[in-house]
């Protein structure tokens, strides 16, 4: 069984840029979260998705940043305008039923974004 | 606003010593998870507690959690340097089911040759 996949694991983009992360859940789990780590800092909720929809975007930037978890393919975290605050390595997780927060959950490798 | 506050932040040691890293809150939790995480890679689940006063252990790693559900203790005997690596505590929101963690800042531990 394949684990959470994202890709690029490294994305480089330049100031003013859109970044496209994507996340494919493991096999059978229609739950999606996603989490930032900047620099010296933990990791942070961003938002949580469920097929075609949007549970909770409560860690989501209000302008910029937008989640997709489409009925076919990845889920898509989009960031428009990138600025170099943005630089971080952002994460996703997922789980087969709502709520698996309670059990702690497998992430992917993650994608690193270099704003420059 | 719950919040999980690691100490210490960074840990150096010689392989063959024991240490442990500290977890606490001041707000309860239904649980707390431990990960690792080593750099270029993504958090991997050590480990949950669920029970206050529950003492889990995974070879020479022993996991705590206090009976008030408020904090959590990571114990390491005898450190080798495969232990390197960042470890972070986790614990899930009192903001309904929606899954969302609140993670540690992290200990970053070093355990030299």
């Amino acid at each position: 069984n394949a684990g959470v996949m994202q890709n690029p694991r490294h994305l480089v983009r330049r100031r003013g840029q859109e970044a496209r992360l994507r996340c494919s859940p493991m096999k059978g789990h229609s739950h999606v979260y996603w989490y930032r780590q900047l620099p010296e800092e933990g990791l942070k909720f961003m938002v949580y998705l469920q097929k075609e929809n949007i549970i909770d975007e409560s860690g989501m930037p209000k302008e910029r940043f937008s989640a997709e978890f489409p009925k076919e393919g990845p889920s898509i975290l989009r960031i428009q305008q990138v600025v170099r605050g943005d630089s971080a390595a952002y994460f996703c997780a997922s789980s087969p039923l709502p709520g698996q927060g309670f059990y702690g959950y497998t992430f992917g490798s993650g994608t690193r974004l270099t704003v420059v | 606003t719950q919040l999980l506050e690691q100490s210490p932040q960074f840990l150096s040691i010689q392989e063959g010593e024991n240490l442990t890293v500290y977890c606490n809150s001041s707000s309860v939790f239904s649980s707390l998870q431990w990960y690792r995480q080593e750099p270029g890679e993504g958090p991997v689940l050590l480990v949950t507690v669920v029970t206050g006063g529950e003492v889990k252990k995974l070879k020479r790693l022993t996991f705590q959690f206090g009976d008030a559900r408020k904090d959590s203790s990571l114990h390491i005997t005898a450190a080798q340097p495969g232990d390197t690596g960042l470890y972070l505590c986790a614990g899930p929101t009192d903001s309904g089911n929606t899954g969302k963690l609140i993670f540690g800042q992290g200990t970053t531990l070093q355990v030299k040759p």
